[in-house]
């Protein structure tokens, strides 16, 4: 997956529940992003993070937090999990004139 | 209007045939068009770039663009049953990437 590491692969949470998504990349990438897929609606965009230290919100952000420490990780936050929040979550690099790299992905499912 | 619009339904189309996907988009200052494959439980897979009106051919594939008409479309030479995927196009504006919701093909063996 182009260098693009996700953790965890799969997560079951109960409503309320908090928990982080992370994204780790092996290049030298400024540019990262967050992913929703869901069936019928295609990838929406969560956060974005075009540098290290900088994070914008994409379509539909309410609900996460990210968080860009470094260049190399961008973690994605649920801080009270919701069934609404149940999804496929992409984690995305971006190298030469904006080609996009996906990750393996994190299936989460609220109950 | 959305910003990245894939209209067909799921498109079958017999081993060797060609599939056709179409896309349309709504922002006029795109400069950048991308179409994804997707296998089901997997993550998107950058397959066709093209960045200025024409064709452009890589393999099995050809992207074509036409800016002023402002739609993207994907050809599928001889279709392969390991073509059976959703095909997703992508247009970079703002910074991002606005995507279809995809096009799923059926490649019948």
């Amino acid at each position: 997956n182009a260098g693009v590491t996700q953790t965890p692969k799969f997560q079951v949470l109960k409503t309320g529940q908090s928990m982080t998504l992370q994204c780790a990349q092996d290049m030298n990438h400024n540019s990262m992003y967050w992913y929703r897929q869901d069936p019928g609606m295609g990838l929406r965009l969560i956060y974005y993070s075009a540098s290290e230290g900088t994070t914008d919100k994409g379509e539909v952000p309410n609900g996460y937090n990210v968080s860009r420490l470094n260049k190399r990780e961008f973690s994605l936050r649920l801080e009270s999990a919701a069934p609404s929040q149940t999804s496929v979550y992409f984690c995305a690099i971006i190298k030469r004139e904006y080609e996009q790299y996906f990750g393996p992905g994190t299936r989460l499912t609220v109950t | 209007q959305k910003e990245v619009e894939q209209n067909s339904g799921p498109l079958s189309v017999p081993e060797g045939a060609i599939a056709s996907l179409n896309c349309t988009y709504s922002d006029r200052v795109s400069q950048s068009f991308f179409w994804y494959r997707q296998y089901s439980g997997k993550s998107p897979e950058l397959i066709m770039s093209i960045y200025s009106n024409g064709d452009k051919e890589d393999g099995r594939f050809t992207a074509q663009l036409n800016k002023a008409s402002q739609y993207v479309s994907l050809l599928i030479r001889d279709s392969q049953p390991s073509d059976s995927a959703t095909y997703l196009c992508a247009v970079y504006g703002n910074n991002r990437l606005a995507f279809g919701k995809g096009n799923q093909v059926v490649v019948i063996p």
